[in-house]
């Protein structure tokens, strides 16, 4: 079965410093995996997605995301904080055990960004 | 704007009441979902359609009841609910069939059972 760990709850980081958000997978099949945000009190939106191309995924708002299937991985970076970047995150994998289309959700990482 | 409508945005319930959450694509998508998000829990998949058929009912309480008329509307009716059910609830859209699309979410309705 699919499953996805994100492996901090809460990261706190100065703005002006880097960002890393770890996500651990685990996929009998080729994966698709995704990284999405949410700000307080709204929706979540796609920041951006991996489905077996490019192993360096670049997404909106200067985040990017690699896959590194020796270590079940698909951290979630940003050279650079911004106080608004301030948000839960969530990593995501395909769930191709289930129905089709369907998405399985990591617990969320807040992120805190200090000015 | 993500294509994804939700209406209401904000809604506060008696135990006794029945009510309605609507909502609408504008995406020219097929496949539409309901979630639970509650505070301190993983995002709750609740219900799936695709191409207007039920493929998804991951053991949702019967006090929930979806209803997709066409592949652009989705609601949820609710009636005599719990203040557990007290969450925001998400609706999202994707292209559907048999492909793993990332889904596009609406800005959720927030419930509160009191």
């Amino acid at each position: 079965a699919q499953s996805v760990t994100q492996l901090d709850s809460h990261v706190s980081v100065s703005e002006g410093t880097p960002v890393l958000l770890r996500c651990n997978y685990s996929s009998s099949y080729s994966p698709s995996l995704f990284w999405y945000v949410q700000h307080p009190n709204k929706g979540l939106q796609l920041l951006l997605k991996y489905t077996s191309a490019a192993t360096l995924v670049k997404g909106i708002n200067g985040f990017e995301a690699e896959f590194k299937k020796s270590e079940t991985s698909f951290h979630l970076t940003k050279p650079s904080a911004h106080m608004s970047d301030a948000a839960e995150y969530f990593c995501v994998v395909s769930d191709y055990g289930g129905s089709q289309g369907n998405l399985i959700f990591g617990k969320g990482t807040k992120l805190s960004v200090k000015p | 704007e993500t294509g994804v409508t939700q209406t209401p945005r904000h809604l506060v319930m008696g135990m006794t009441n029945k009510k309605s959450l609507k909502c609408e694509q504008h995406l020219g998508h097929n496949a539409m979902y309901w979630y639970k998000q509650s505070a301190k829990k993983p995002l709750e998949l609740m219900f799936v359609y695709n191409f207007k058929e039920q493929t998804e009912n991951n053991s949702v309480p019967s006090r929930f009841s979806p209803e997709c008329p066409n592949s652009s509307h989705l609601f949820l009716h609710l009636h005599t609910l719990q203040p557990e059910d007290s969450a925001l609830y998400l609706c999202a859209s994707s292209q559907g069939g048999q492909r793993v699309d990332e889904q596009y979410f609406g800005p959720g309705t927030r419930l509160t059972v009191t």
